[in-house]
């Protein structure tokens, strides 16, 4: 099972900073998602992304897949205390998505 | 409301003693899933269903069973539950019908905690 590297696993940051966390894989895939999971509940789809250097933007995030299409990055502008979360990217693999380990987020007012 | 729903929430049990965590889903997806989350290794699949009387193993399906008699339920039975089975659990669920590029947009319920002393 190829995993999927995300970075960096902690990140504590003051309300109106910006910051961007990461998701690396070794092996080229056809499509990745990013999710976010608050405490107490299960993880919510953000973005899929399909081509390589495709970028999207939901509000204030902004979302990249690589050019080969191995990595993948999440780019939070002026973070609010609402950003504070577990963000997780998702591989693609036939009929299951493979997790990445996370970046759990918090946000200080 | 759309949503998938899991029963119990919360689990304290014992060595051995067979349990099941239900999960049910009101969207008519075809596809259904069980996760495991613990620190460290992220999300982790034990089983998934493309459809009833159809389930196939994930990436952690020792100690695990469940089955798909129908659309909307998915249950994850643990036959005799041990501590390195204590995790947090999510079903999800999908329409293989709406595909996000390649991938399927999972719904997810809100997880059962399951501690086995």
């Amino acid at each position: 099972t190829q995993l999927l590297e995300q970075s960096p696993q902690f990140l504590s940051i003051q309300e109106g900073e910006n910051l961007t966390v990461y998701c690396n894989s070794s092996s080229v895939f056809s499509s990745l998602q990013w999710y976010r999971q608050e405490p107490g509940e299960g993880p919510v789809l953000l973005v899929t992304v399909v081509t390589g250097g495709e970028v999207k933007k939901l509000k204030r995030l902004t979302f990249q897949f690589g050019d080969a299409r191995k990595d993948s990055s999440l780019h939070i502008t002026a973070a609010q205390p609402g950003d504070t979360g577990l963000y997780l990217c998702a591989r693609d693999n036939t009929d299951k998505l493979i997790f990445g380990t996370g970046t759990r987020l918090q946000v200080f007012p | 409301e759309a949503q998938v729903t899991q029963n119990p929430r919360y689990l304290i049990t014992v060595t051995g003693k067979k349990l099941t965590v239900t999960c049910s889903q009101n969207m008519n997806h075809e596809y259904m899933s069980w996760y495991r989350q613990d620190p460290g290794l992220g999300l982790r699949q034990i089983y998934y269903s493309m459809n009833v009387e159809v389930t196939d193993k994930g990436d952690v399906p020792e100690g695990y069973k469940v089955s798909r008699k129908e659309k909307r339920n998915f249950p994850l039975i643990l036959e005799s539950p041990s501590p390195n089975q204590t995790s947090l659990y999510f079903c999800a669920s999908s329409s293989i019908f709406i595909r996000q590029g390649e991938g399927y947009e999972q719904y997810f319920g809100p997880g059962t905690r399951l501690t086995v002393t």
